[in-house]
C-alpha cells in the first residue's frame, strides 16, 4: 500500500488566482496521476505526472491551465491557474507501484472553492 | 477508448440486507482489471474489490463479492449483510494491463443504508 498526503485539504480562492496542490507519498512509486472530481460527479483524469519530464495530459486539459511538476518518485504538484468558479472541484492525487498489481491508491483530495 | 457505465445513480438498502450495484463497460482489450472503489463523505477513495479479467473466478472480500460476466462486459458488486458504514459513493473502474495505469471511472452510485 501507499500513504498519500495532500495539501491543502481545502481552500477558498479568488477568481483569477492560482493555487498549487502538493502530493507526498511515503514510498517511491512509478506512476502518479491527478484527477478532478467536480461536484456530484465522477473522477476525470487530468494528467499523468512523469518523473523528470513533462506530464502527459488527457484530452481537454492543457499544461498552461494545470501545470504539473514531479521532481522525484515521491512528490508531485498540481497548479490550478487563473481560477474561475468552474474550477471548483476536488483534486485527487493517485499513485501506482511499478509492480503491476493493478491497484491505484488515492490521497484524501483537495477541495477547492473558487469565488 | 474504454468506457464504464453505472446506470443506478442511487440505491438504498435496509441494514443487514443484501444489495447489488450494477456496472457495465466497453473495451476491445482481452486482458484488464476491474475495480470497485468506495468514497465516503471523507473523500478518501478506498478500494473495495479487484478482479483480473483473465480469472474466471469471481473475486470476494468478506461481505463484498462481484459477478463478473466477461462476455456481457458486466461487473456487478454485491454487498451482503449491509452495515451503516457501507453508506458511500461507489465507483466502478477499469484499467488496462500494462502501459499507462490510469483508471477510467463510471459515474458512481450513491448507496444509502436504512437502519
Amino acid at each position: 500500500s501507499a500513504v498519500i498526503s495532500q495539501k491543502p485539504s481545502r481552500d477558498i480562492c479568488q477568481r483569477g488566482t492560482s493555487l498549487t496542490i502538493q502530493c507526498q507519498v511515503d514510498s517511491q512509486v512509478t506512476m502518479m496521476f491527478w484527477y478532478r472530481q467536480q461536484p456530484g460527479q465522477s473522477l476525470t483524469l487530468i494528467a499523468t505526472a512523469n518523473q523528470g519530464s513533462e506530464a502527459t495530459y488527457e484530452s481537454g486539459f492543457v499544461i498552461d491551465k494545470f501545470p504539473i511538476s514531479r521532481p522525484n518518485l515521491t512528490f508531485s504538484t498540481l497548479t490550478v491557474s487563473n481560477m474561475s468558479p468552474e474550477d471548483s472541484s476536488i483534486y485527487l492525487c493517485s499513485v501506482g507501484h511499478g509492480i503491476d498489481t493493478g491497484e491505484l491508491f488515492f490521497g484524501e483530495g483537495s477541495r477547492l472553492t473558487v469565488l | 477508448a474504454q468506457t464504464v457505465t453505472q446506470s443506478q445513480p442511487e440505491m438504498s438498502v435496509q441494514e443487514a440486507e443484501t444489495v447489488t450495484l450494477s456496472c457495465t463497460y466497453d473495451t476491445s482489450e482481452s486482458d484488464y482489471y476491474l475495480f470497485w472503489y468506495k468514497q465516503p463523505p471523507s473523500r478518501q477513495m478506498i478500494l473495495v474489490i479487484r478482479q483480473e479479467a483473465y480469472k474466471q473466478q469471481n473475486a470476494t472480500e468478506n461481505r463484498f463479492s462481484v459477478n463478473f460476466q466477461k462476455a456481457a462486459k458486466s461487473f456487478s458488486l454485491k454487498i451482503s449483510d449491509s452495515q451503516l458504514g457501507d453508506a458511500a459513493m461507489y465507483f466502478c473502474a477499469y484499467r488496462s494491463v500494462g502501459g499507462a495505469q490510469k483508471l477510467v471511472f463510471g459515474q458512481g452510485t450513491r448507496l444509502t443504508i436504512n437502519p
